[in-house]
């Protein structure tokens, strides 16, 4: 079975400033996708960025990029220029690929952004 | 506009009280799946599709059922609602070969 772990149940970062979420996650599988959603107080599930296992590189989607170690089984995610419309819930999905369509949750990073 | 929409939104409803929570999607995704979120557990799966007719447990089941008669819809339906179902649930899609999955705006669900 998959795991997900958050460690930071609560982070708090000074606008435009960067702040790092971390992530890590247990499995034996090879092929995988890792995501970050993004919760605001609408509660809409919103995707932040996505990382397939197999490339190396880490994506990057404006301000947002991920620290992506497989070996280490980690994936960060950094805000760069916090901005006060970050403030939400960030989750740490896992899924596998090709599988059923289920993703594992992390228990979610809710990060606040002050001025 | 490409969504996933549930219906309803809020629902306030007592012990036993049978109740369906809709979901609709309109990108023509095979794989759709059910979704319930807790304080400090994340959201862990219910029951998914991966195409009509074809439906299968999550990790946490019990207690409710699902159809998938037509493409665009996947009702989740609680027979007996009990209090520790009351939570936040999420319905999602994706298309086959695609491993994003597109979430609907959550439907607050309060059994007493």
């Amino acid at each position: 079975a998959q795991t997900v772990t958050q460690s930071q149940p609560e982070m708090s970062v000074q606008e435009a400033e960067t702040v790092t979420l971390s992530c890590t996650y247990d499995t034996s599988e090879s092929n995988y996708y890792l995501f970050w959603y993004k919760q605001p107080p609408s509660r809409q599930m919103i995707l932040v960025i996505r990382q397939e296992a197999y490339k190396q590189q880490n994506a990057t989607e404006n301000r947002f990029s991920v620290n992506f170690q497989k070996a280490a089984k980690s994936f960060s995610l950094k805000i760069s220029d916090s901005q006060l419309g970050d403030t939400a819930m960030y989750f740490c999905a896992f899924g596998i690929t090709g599988t059923a369509s289920k993703l594992t949750f992390g228990t979610g990073t809710r990060l606040q952004v002050t001025l | 506009e490409a969504q996933v929409t549930q219906n309803p939104r809020y629902l306030i409803t007592v012990t036993g009280k049978k109740l369906t929570v809709t979901c609709s999607q309109n990108m023509n995704h095979e794989y759709m799946s059910w979704y319930r979120q807790d304080p400090g557990l994340g959201l862990r799966q219910i029951y998914y599709s991966m195409n009509v007719e074809v439906t299968d447990k999550g990790d946490v089941p019990e207690g409710y059922k699902v159809s998938r008669k037509e493409k665009r819809n996947f009702p989740l339906i609680l027979e007996s609602p009990s209090p520790n179902q009351t939570s936040l649930y999420f319905c999602a899609s994706r298309l086959s070969g695609e491993e994003t999955q597109y979430f609907g705006p959550g439907t607050r669900l309060l059994v007493l």
